[in-house]
């Protein structure tokens, strides 16, 4: 059983154009993210919300706008995309521990390509 | 700022050596550190965590190695496997479950 899962795989879109993907975690964590990974791999996050509230905005463009329905699943829509929006996008859930941290669990990604 | 850095960005073991990646860190209020391997085509995989108030943590042939004073932090693999052929990154919390994470590594083991 996948625990967090992204859809679609791939996405090549022209610019402009809008888009979405989606997140689903069955590990029942409280907390979900979206990263952005580029070409040289360097990894950064963008977003996290914690039980559907946001808590974590790393300076992203509004484009990008992130969306909770519910702790398990946390989309990412992508307005007006742009040529420097091709990325391989990670989504990712853990589970909140007060002061005890706990790991981040990883989505295979979902590579982002704009003609 | 915040930033994590590697050392090296390759490195290549001959199979059954045993590899150590490093790692460098700025921030020195973050408290908990993990190491992740991503294969090709994968998202980022989580191998082991160490938090600040330990130095060192093993897991099954992985071995982290926390250095605060000089905000260090390494990982031992152990006899390595064509399995283990990945790049490799560390990742530091920085607070409120924010990860902030390095360059990454990328190891190749040798037949």
């Amino acid at each position: 059983d996948t625990a967090v899962s992204q859809t679609p795989k791939y996405l090549v879109t022209q610019m402009g154009n809008d888009k979405s993907i989606k997140c689903e975690q069955n590990l029942g964590h409280d907390t979900m993210y979206w990263y952005k990974q580029d070409s040289k791999k360097f990894l950064k996050i963008m977003f996290s919300y914690n039980n559907k509230e946001l808590i974590i905005n790393e300076t992203v463009p509004n484009r990008f706008s992130p969306k909770s329905p519910d702790k398990a699943h946390l989309n990412l829509h992508i307005n007006s995309l742009e040529l420097g929006d091709s990325a391989v996008y990670f989504c990712a859930s853990s589970q909140s521990g007060g002061k005890s941290n706990q790991p981040q669990h990883f989505g295979d990604g979902t590579r982002l390509s704009i003609l | 700022g915040e930033s994590v850095g590697l050392h090296l960005p390759t490195l290549s073991v001959q199979e059954g050596d045993n590899s150590i990646i490093n790692c460098a860190y700025s921030n020195s209020a973050s408290d908990y550190f993990i190491w992740y391997k991503q294969e090709s085509g994968k998202g980022p995989q989580f191998i082991i965590d160490i938090r600040s108030n330990m130095d060192k943590r093993q897991g099954q042939r992985v071995t982290v190695l926390l250095n605060k004073t000089v905000k260090h932090l390494s990982l031992q693999i152990a006899a390595t496997q064509p399995g283990d052929s990945a790049v490799y990154f560390c990742a530091e919390n920085t607070g409120a479950q924010k990860l902030v994470f390095g360059q990454g590594t990328r190891l190749t083991i040798n037949p």
